[in-house]
């Protein structure tokens, strides 16, 4: 098992266009998470998937983002008509069921730059 | 969220003990002390947690004060790959991890 894998490592998009990144967490994890992270701050919880349910949807995912986790697997967070202030990391999390552990693993992150 | 209070910044010397503190004063019985620690271009890593008893790992010890309203992660002899963002979370499992600003810390060879 090679941890949670996020792709692209790093987007760069022209303000107006839509961009959609893939997170791929670890197998039998049945709880996703996406966070948003800028410069100097730390992760800012944007959306929380429990198998293919998202249970919870921060306000700071306005309805320019949607994020998807179709089969309960693999996700997807997509930002539409990007604007300059959505340049951040895109951090996603994955966790076991809640029986087996607590702890969350993370991938490596998608870097976007909307410029 | 339950709120936690680090220090935004420490520093100390490679090889030496390094004690983090976390004050956590409105903390619920239910709240576990989670430690993620963050390394530069890295996604957050799981470090450590703990419920009332201290907690000794491989990467560091929890010593949770009586009260819980506190606790302290210790890294019992720093070296430069330690120097990261340490965040000190209150977590029910069921929950999301709400991250704080955390504490740089710095690592001196």
């Amino acid at each position: 098992d090679t941890g949670v894998s996020q792709n692209p490592r790093h987007k760069i998009t022209k303000r107006g266009q839509n961009v959609t990144f893939r997170c791929d967490p670890i197998s039998e994890h049945n709880r996703l998470y996406w966070y948003r992270q800028t410069l100097g701050q730390g992760p800012e919880f944007l959306t929380y998937f429990q198998n293919e349910a998202q249970l919870e949807k921060s306000r700071l995912l306005s309805d320019r983002f949607s994020a998807e986790r179709p089969k309960g697997s693999f996700s997807t967070l997509e930002i539409q008509r990007t604007e300059q202030g959505d340049s951040a990391m895109y951090l996603c999390a994955s966790s076991p069921p809640l029986r087996l552990n607590t702890e969350a693993f993370f991938g490596q992150g998608t870097r976007l730059t909307v410029v | 969220d339950a709120k936690t209070t680090q220090p935004n910044s420490m520093e100390s010397n490679e090889e030496e003990p390094v004690h983090l503190p976390c004050n956590h004063s409105t903390i619920s019985g239910t709240d576990y002390i989670h430690w993620y620690r963050q390394l530069p271009s890295q996604g957050p890593e799981y470090v450590i947690h703990g419920l009332t008893s201290n907690v000794n790992n491989r990467m560091a010890s929890l010593a949770i004060a009586e009260d819980r309203k506190s606790s302290t992660l210790i890294l019992h002899r720093a070296t430069l790959r330690d120097a990261a963002v340490y965040y000190c979370i209150l977590f029910q499992g069921a929950q999301k991890l709400v991250f704080g600003q955390g504490t740089r810390l710095t690592i001196n060879p």
